[in-house]
């Protein structure tokens, strides 16, 4: 258990359509990333936010953003979805910058059809 | 060239095999380097991690790192088919975000 929550964990949109994913990180982290993690690949950065500020991207176009809350939960917004945006995507939570450890949620597996 | 190279298997062995799981990597600008493990339709679990060349033992894992050659491996003594899994793993810098690079993870089934 890694104290990293996302909802929802399932869910099946129309392509054109917006989606808004939800993550809580764990207690004590400031720093929430997400990825996106295509069928029999690896994870893939999208960005990264820090004390509420975006501070690194992925090669992610721009209909992909996202929010921090003062409380470090955050939201990843995806406008006018496309079929190849069908995917698991992973929240991560960590202290911030430097030698710490990085834990993931079990994701929102995202179906555009 | 990928950042992460990961052969992606699958690799099939018998219980209680000693398995080796490898990733190369090009950028030597990664300082420190993680092993998921990630089971079916599940987020990947952090299993290992370090920052420095050598080994790292943790009960009946082992990750070694070799920056010179810019080579990670994550040994598994006496496999269990609880193991069975797709292995990750990833790689970061210290500079800026922390972004982590993933290889393409390898589908491993230990058989009973």
């Amino acid at each position: 258990e890694t104290g990293v929550t996302q909802s929802p964990t399932h869910l099946i949109k129309t392509r054109g359509q917006q989606v808004t994913l939800r993550c809580s990180s764990q207690s004590g982290h400031n720093t929430v990333s997400w990825y996106q993690q295509a069928l029999g690949q690896g994870p893939q950065f999208i960005f990264q936010y820090y004390r509420e500020e975006e501070n690194g991207r992925g090669n992610f176009p721009p209909r992909f953003s996202g929010l921090q809350f003062p409380n470090y939960s955050s939201e990843l917004n995806v406008n006018a979805l496309e079929l190849d945006d069908s995917a698991l995507y992973l929240c991560a939570s960590s202290t911030g910058q430097g030698r710490n450890t990085i834990y993931f949620g079990e994701g929102s597996w995202l179906t555009v059809v | 060239q990928k950042e992460v190279e990961q052969d992606p298997g699958p690799l099939s062995v018998p219980e209680g095999a000693i398995v080796s799981l490898n990733c190369t990597y090009s950028n030597s600008a990664f300082q420190y380097f993680m092993w998921y493990r990630q089971y079916s339709r599940k987020g990947p679990e952090l299993l290992m991690y370090t920052y420095s060349s050598g080994n790292k033992e943790d009960g009946r894992f082992t990750a070694q790192v070799d920056k010179s050659s810019k080579y990670i491996s994550l040994f598994i003594r006496d496999s269990q088919p609880s193991d069975s899994a797709t292995y990750l793993c990833a790689i970061g810098a210290f500079q800026g975000a922390q972004k982590l690079v993933f290889g393409q993870g390898t589908r491993l089934t230990i058989n009973p």
